[in-house]
């Protein structure tokens, strides 16, 4: 059974750093591009952030370049994003997302809440 | 940056079909996913490469694109089928529509 496991996710005060984490399972992670998406509340899905299979090819949404990192691990099954300079409309649930293709996602975490407030 | 148009609620009646749709430009020279989120769930993927589903997916759903516009149909609407659908397609980067809350009413 396909899992994909988020942690990480916890309240920060603007211009804060979070890490995130996202743990594979039941299924060759290495063989899989990875995104992260995050839902505002009450709002639609956004992407951020991609990763190929290899790790050599990452982009970003606009609205997070420059203050995130996407990275993975494949010998740990193991993503990651590393997010820094928090704002208050990063206020989130960040989903763990994984693709065979780049162009679409065929498994999702449960997500991790990220709240960032004062 | 590549922008997705959903309508923001779509009602359909208990066993009758509904259709959604998600325009952009171009968008019959794009490959188009399409997911449903059900209130507090994670989106699961419906429809990949315009109107393909992945095994578990029942047959009520199909999907089509032509044109600037791709539509997911729903056929014998059940009342577990309320939930928000995204449209979602790859242009430099992956871009999800806004979303569509259907209501079976």
């Amino acid at each position: 059974e396909v899992q994909l496991v988020e942690f990480g996710g916890d309240l920060a005060q603007p211009g804060g750093s979070l890490r995130l984490s996202c743990a594979a399972s039941g299924f060759t992670f290495r063989d899989y591009e990875m995104h992260w998406v995050r839902q505002a509340p009450g709002k639609g899905l956004e992407w951020i952030a991609f990763i190929n299979s290899g790790g050599s090819t990452i982009s970003y949404a606009d609205s997070v370049k420059d203050r995130f990192i996407i990275s993975r691990d494949n010998a740990k099954n193991s993503l990651y994003l590393q997010m820094n300079r928090l704002r208050v409309d990063d206020t989130a649930v960040y989903y763990c997302a994984s693709g065979y293709s780049t162009k679409w996602v065929d498994y999702w975490g449960q997500g991790t809440l990220v709240t960032v407030s004062t | 940056s590549y922008e997705l148009t959903q309508p923001p609620s779509v009602a359909v009646s208990p066993g009758q079909t509904g259709s959604i749709t998600c325009s952009g430009d171009r968008l019959d020279n794009k490959y188009v996913a399409w997911y449903q989120q059900r209130p507090g769930q994670s989106p699961v993927l419906l429809i990949f490469q315009d109107y393909k589903r992945p095994s578990g997916i029942p047959e009520r759903f199909s999907g089509s694109s032509s044109g600037n516009t791709a539509t997911l149909t729903i056929s014998g609407t059940q009342a577990l089928d309320e939930a928000d659908y995204y449209c979602q397609t790859w242009d430099t980067n992956m871009v999800f529509g806004g979303g569509t809350r259907l209501a079976v009413l």
